[in-house]
């Protein structure tokens, strides 16, 4: 397989509790992208790495969101203390930066619900 | 503040006719407006996408028409089938910096048969 891979699917938590989501990008990107999707609305922005460096950070992503991708490969996104605001599709996405304008390849996203 | 404003937020079309999604833009340094097409379940997939340099583009039965003047661009679809039902979003972007995506809020298209 070699689309953007991200696990778990679904998650589901209780308020408070700390939730970490794995994304496995396509082998030769460079830049891995996190976006979070809630019903009804388009993906937003969160965050971006290009290789192992993290670049750019939304204001929607609080200091509970911490988000790494060591060795510039596979990157995870911690959420600590959930709450149910949090509750969302959790997409992650990657490119590899070849001149303007990349194209981004989503992954299927994880689905937490907090409760 | 809502960079990209999409409409209509849903869209019943026929099998066989023309379905027709609008979006425009606030930002002036956005060069490159893709249009992704999501199925429930799935993350957004590239489905067709455009410079400012061109006023149209055209592949196979999509074509996205952009006017640049009016800060507009828009995705027609030819000859919608019921496959083509989903939720398609627009987005923009600048080719400075991150280069990250900002989305409409979505059009969910069904192609009755």
């Amino acid at each position: 397989d070699t689309g953007v891979s991200q696990d778990p699917r679904h998650k589901i938590t209780k308020r408070g509790q700390n939730v970490t989501f794995r994304c496995d990008p396509i082998s030769e990107h460079n830049r891995l992208y996190w976006y979070r999707q809630t019903l009804g609305q388009g993906p937003e922005f969160l965050t971006y790495f290009q290789n192992e460096a993290q670049l750019e950070k939304s204001r929607l992503l609080s200091d509970r969101f911490s988000a790494e991708r060591p060795k510039g490969s596979f990157s995870t996104l911690e959420i600590q203390r959930t709450e149910q605001g949090d509750s969302a599709m959790y997409l992650c996405a990657s490119s590899y930066l070849q001149g303007p304008n990349e194209k981004l390849f989503f992954g299927s996203g994880t689905q937490l619900s907090v409760l | 503040q809502q960079q990209v404003k999409q409409s209509p937020q849903s869209l019943i079309v026929q099998k066989g006719g023309i379905s027709i999604i609008n979006c425009a833009y606030e930002n002036t340094a956005f060069d490159y407006f893709p249009w992704y097409q999501q199925f429930p379940g799935k993350g957004p997939a590239l489905l067709i996408a455009i410079r400012p340099d061109v006023s149209e583009k055209k592949e196979g039965r999509f074509t996205i028409s952009f006017n640049k003047s009016a800060k507009q661009f828009s995705l027609h679809i030819m000859d919608s089938q019921p496959g083509d039902s989903a939720t398609y979003f627009c987005a923009a972007s600048m080719s400075t910096g991150s280069e990250k995506l900002v989305f409409g809020k979505g059009t969910k298209l069904t192609v009755n048969p």
